[in-house]
């Protein structure tokens, strides 16, 4: 079955900088991957995603690159705010029929002023 | 929220107690699924549902049954807690749209002692 993997677990950056976080999957058959922002007590919210049909997506300050060759995605946010910090999960999945997606283990972000 | 709610949102309960979690949705999507949220391990499948009376495990469905008599509501039973059980458990639906994401509710977090 599919397995992802998330790395770092914690990130800490500069108000203003720039974060990445990069998962990793294993299955080919996998075309979907989400990426959800947690923030305290709340539900998992999405806030992009990516089919394996394209290598970039962008919105706004977000963007996802996918290289399905390595079989890794990774996150970017540029220009980061204090409402940034939350805990970042990465997915994977076939976009179609029960979509049983396998998450990777979570960063948590930390925005400093 | 996506029109999902979750009840109860707090449960204690005690080792070899029955425990029943409710999920709710307004907007009539045939995929329903839960996750269990755990620290170390992101979200991971306990079962999902592709239509009334329809339902399959996901990968970590031990000691769980599911059932849906209709299309808005999705149930989690423990049918005999554990304190391996204790964790904190989201209800998601697929939406209908093009895009196919999957919206998460807002969680119930159960504590079995």
């Amino acid at each position: 079955g599919e397995n992802v993997e998330q790395h770092p677990s914690t990130l800490s950056v500069q108000e203003g900088d720039s974060a990445v976080i990069k998962c990793t999957y294993s299955d080919s058959a996998s075309n979907y991957f989400p990426w959800y922002k947690q923030e305290l007590g709340k539900g998992p919210q999405l806030i992009i995603d990516i089919r394996s049909n394209v290598g970039e997506k962008k919105d706004q300050r977000i963007a996802v690159t996918l290289n399905k060759t390595a079989k890794h995605f990774s996150l970017h946010i540029t220009e980061t705010q204090p409402e940034d910090s939350a805990v970042y999960f990465c997915a994977a999945s076939q976009v179609q029929g029960a979509q049983k997606l396998v998450f990777g283990q979570g960063t948590r972000l930390t925005i400093n002023p | 929220d996506a029109g999902i709610t979750q009840s109860p949102r707090h449960k204690v309960t005690e080792t070899g107690t029955p425990v029943t979690l409710r999920c709710h949705q307004t907007e009539n999507h045939r995929y329903m699924y839960w996750y269990r949220q755990d620290p170390g391990h992101g979200l991971r499948l306990i079962h999902y549902s592709y239509g009334v009376k329809d339902t399959d495990k996901g990968e970590v469905s031990d000691g769980y049954s599911v059932s849906r008599s209709k299309t808005e509501d999705f149930l989690l039973t423990l049918e005999s807690a554990t304190s391996s059980q204790t964790s904190v458990y989201f209800c998601a639906i697929k939406g209908t749209a093009a895009g196919n994401e999957q919206f998460f509710g807002p969680g119930t977090r159960l504590t079995v002692l």
